[in-house]
């Protein structure tokens, strides 16, 4: 079975600077999809950014960005000029391919923006 | 383009009432569909998902069941609650079939408390 760990359940970001979100998986799959969802106070999920496991280049959505590292079974989530309204919970995310079952969620990390 | 509708917001029931949370999705056809529950301050644990009308999976014991009367329909229910029935429900869909890349896109949640 795929497991997801999130080992930083709280962090906190200057407005304006970069934070990253680590996440790393366990997995015998070679291929598969990461996720990235963001839920802030309002509790809708939305989901941020995704990563195909058989492509080597990184994701990026605007301020968005990841450090996929498939041989160490990583994948970071980097906010570069963070807003306040990056406040939320960040769940990272495992798609087993080939099942509608789908996603596996970490425990997510509370992110807070400082003003 | 494809909403996903979840109700309601809050409810607030007596233990051993009944339950009856619906959601509904449109703008797509037979999609996956899922009915999640969030602990406070913890991750998503997977409750039911659906592939098609009828075609309902459990992921874990409990006191819940599913069921999905129509295509775009999934309602999750409970004969009699329990306290430990309380948490975060959220509803969600993705595209049909077993294509794991496709993102599940959820429903704005329902705040249920147990008394």
């Amino acid at each position: 079975a795929q497991t997801v760990t999130q080992s930083q359940p709280e962090m906190s970001v200057q407005e304006a600077e970069t934070v990253t979100l680590s996440c790393t998986y366990d997995t015998s799959e070679n291929n598969y999809y990461l996720f990235w969802y963001k839920q802030p106070p309002s509790r809708q999920m939305i989901l941020v950014i995704r990563q195909e496991a058989y492509k080597q280049q990184n994701a990026t959505e605007n301020r968005f960005s990841v450090n996929f590292q498939k041989a160490a079974k990583s994948f970071s989530l980097k906010i570069s000029d963070s807003q306040l309204g990056d406040t939320a919970m960040y769940f990272c995310a495992f798609n087993k391919p080939g099942s509608a079952r789908q996603l596996t969620f970490g425990s997510g990390t509370q992110l807070t923006v400082l003003p | 383009s494809q909403t996903i509708h979840q109700w309601p917001a809050t409810l607030v029931q007596p233990v051993g009432s009944p339950l009856s949370l619906e959601c509904t999705v449109e703008g797509t056809s037979n999609p996956n569909l899922y009915w999640y529950r969030q602990a406070a301050g913890r991750g998503l644990q997977l409750l039911f998902y659906s592939i098609g009308i009828d075609q309902i999976s459990s992921e874990v014991p409990q006191n819940l069941s599913a069921s999905r009367p129509q295509d775009r329909q999934f309602i999750l229910s409970s004969k009699k609650l329990l306290l430990s029935d309380s948490g975060f429900y959220l509803c969600a869909w993705s595209a049909p079939g077993q294509v794991s890349n496709q993102p599940q896109h959820f429903g704005d949640g329902t705040r249920l408390s147990i008394l």
